[in-house]
């Protein structure tokens, strides 16, 4: 299958310091990827996508930046506040994979009050 | 608008018995996909289905676990005989496109005794 890696499997910061979550990806065909949040006993929530032909996609205190020469994405909070605990998956897909999703293992964000 | 509704939301069984999941995804989307969720771990695709075709079935253990769609709307998921290894969150989603967002329902936690 395919690889779809976290670098760190916990994270924590300080309640309204930015928090940047980092995913590694291995398929250079991917052309798709989305960034989802799951509080606990939730399903996975929609955070913010990106697609291969941009490199930074910005929403509301969330930025996502796609390096596709190192196979990186990332996900940047910004002002991190204390609903923002949860544990985030970045998913990757594309058409040489049959535009099926596949997930990373997750990255444990816990905000400090 | 509603979103994806799955029940039950909790099911406790012995090993060896059944079990059934209902999914309803959202109105008008006609792609609904069947994940498992480990702990700790991203959702791994079990099937997908597209209107009442399952184009994607090829990590459903068909041994034990049988999914349908009969009209394209709502989905059953169920694992006849379970066992230990079974126990996991049950993750329904669907989306408008098959290369769309998905949207996750609040997924049926399984727990095998």
């Amino acid at each position: 299958g395919e690889s779809v890696g976290l670098h760190l499997p916990t994270l924590s910061v300080q309640e309204g310091d930015n928090s940047i979550i980092n995913c590694a990806y291995s398929n250079s065909a991917s052309d798709y990827f989305i960034w989802y949040k799951q509080e606990s006993g939730k399903g996975p929530q929609f955070i913010i996508d990106i697609r291969s032909n941009m490199d930074k996609r910005q929403g509301q205190r969330v930025t996502v930046l796609l390096n596709k020469t190192v196979k990186h994405l990332s996900l940047q909070i910004a002002a991190t506040q204390p609903g923002d605990s949860a544990v985030y998956f970045c998913a990757e897909t594309g058409r040489n994979t049959g535009n099926q999703f596949y997930f990373g293992t997750g990255t444990s964000l816990t905000v400090i009050p | 608008e509603a979103g994806v509704v799955q029940s039950p939301r909790y099911k406790i069984i012995e090993k060896k018995q059944p079990v059934a999941f209902w999914c309803n995804p959202i109105s008008g989307h006609n792609t609904l996909y069947w994940y498992l969720q480990n702990l700790g771990q991203g959702p791994e695709l079990l099937i997908r289905y597209e209107n009442e075709e399952a184009v994607d079935d090829s990590q459903l253990p068909k041994d034990r676990f049988s999914a349908e769609r009969l009209k394209g709307v709502d989905s059953t998921l169920k694992i006849q005989p379970a066992e230990l290894g079974d126990s996991a969150v049950y993750l329904c989603a669907s989306s408008l496109a098959v290369t769309g967002e998905l949207f996750f329902g609040e997924g049926s936690r399984l727990t095998v005794l």
